[in-house]
């Protein structure tokens, strides 16, 4: 089966751009996460998709926004790009809610 | 909200050289995940544990719950070099996974 794949793997934006970023997870796997990962912050959740619809969402403003299609393939959005929003940004995808298998991730670099 | 505690933050041992390293929370625990990251790559998920008293393993690597303590040891035994890398815990403390945290994370060095 193939893994999680998430593109871009690396993007570079400037400040006040949006950005969207792909991920589609192992097939089957229905429940996908997003993360962030930076140096300062660490790992922080973002959200958590499952069929179609938003099932939890992490402490993160509203520019921060996800969704998921019908073949379970997620997309994240990121609005009005900060400095601070420079990240790996990791998706999931899990079949059990317990076990999760992650992308490779997106390298967001914003100037 | 929910602080997960890593110690130590870095660890460099001798291949072969048994390890431990833990993730303490300052909140219940309904659920912690180990994760295994290399640089700049995605995570690698280890194992999750729910239950106090829990133990998992895998190959060579356990984990275990103390739920009165709100401590999680992860222990390798006999590390190798393709041990290295970052071990990171997370946990949620919703109950519902609305709530997920993680530790800064413990790099591992194995030196061979």
């Amino acid at each position: 089966k193939a893994g999680v794949t998430q593109t871009p793997r690396y993007l570079i934006k400037t400040r006040g751009q949006q950005v969207t970023l792909s991920c589609s997870p192992i097939s089957g796997h229905r429940s996908v996460s997003w993360y962030q990962q930076t140096p300062g912050q660490g790992l922080q959740f973002l959200f958590e998709y499952f069929s179609e619809t938003q099932r939890n969402k992490g402490n993160f403003p509203g520019r921060f926004s996800g969704r998921q299609f019908s073949n379970s393939r997620s997309e994240m959005n990121v609005s009005t790009l900060e400095l601070g929003d420079s990240a790996l940004y990791l998706c999931a995808s899990s079949l059990d809610f317990q076990t999760q298998y992650f992308g490779p991730g997106t390298r967001l670099l914003v100037l | 909200s929910q602080e997960l505690e890593q110690s130590p933050q870095s660890l460099i041992v001798q291949e072969g050289k048994n390890l431990t390293i833990n993730c303490t929370s300052s909140k219940t625990l309904y659920g912690l995940y180990w994760y295994k990251q290399k640089y700049g790559e995605g995570l690698i998920f280890l194992m999750m544990l729910q239950k106090g008293g829990e133990e998992k393993s895998h190959e060579k690597i356990t984990a275990k719950l103390d739920e009165k303590k709100q401590q999680s040891s992860l222990h390798i035994t006999a590390s190798q070099p393709s041990h290295a890398g970052i071990y990171l815990c997370g946990a949620d403390s919703s109950g519902n996974n609305n709530d997920m945290r993680f530790g800064a994370g413990t790099r591992l060095t194995v030196k061979p």
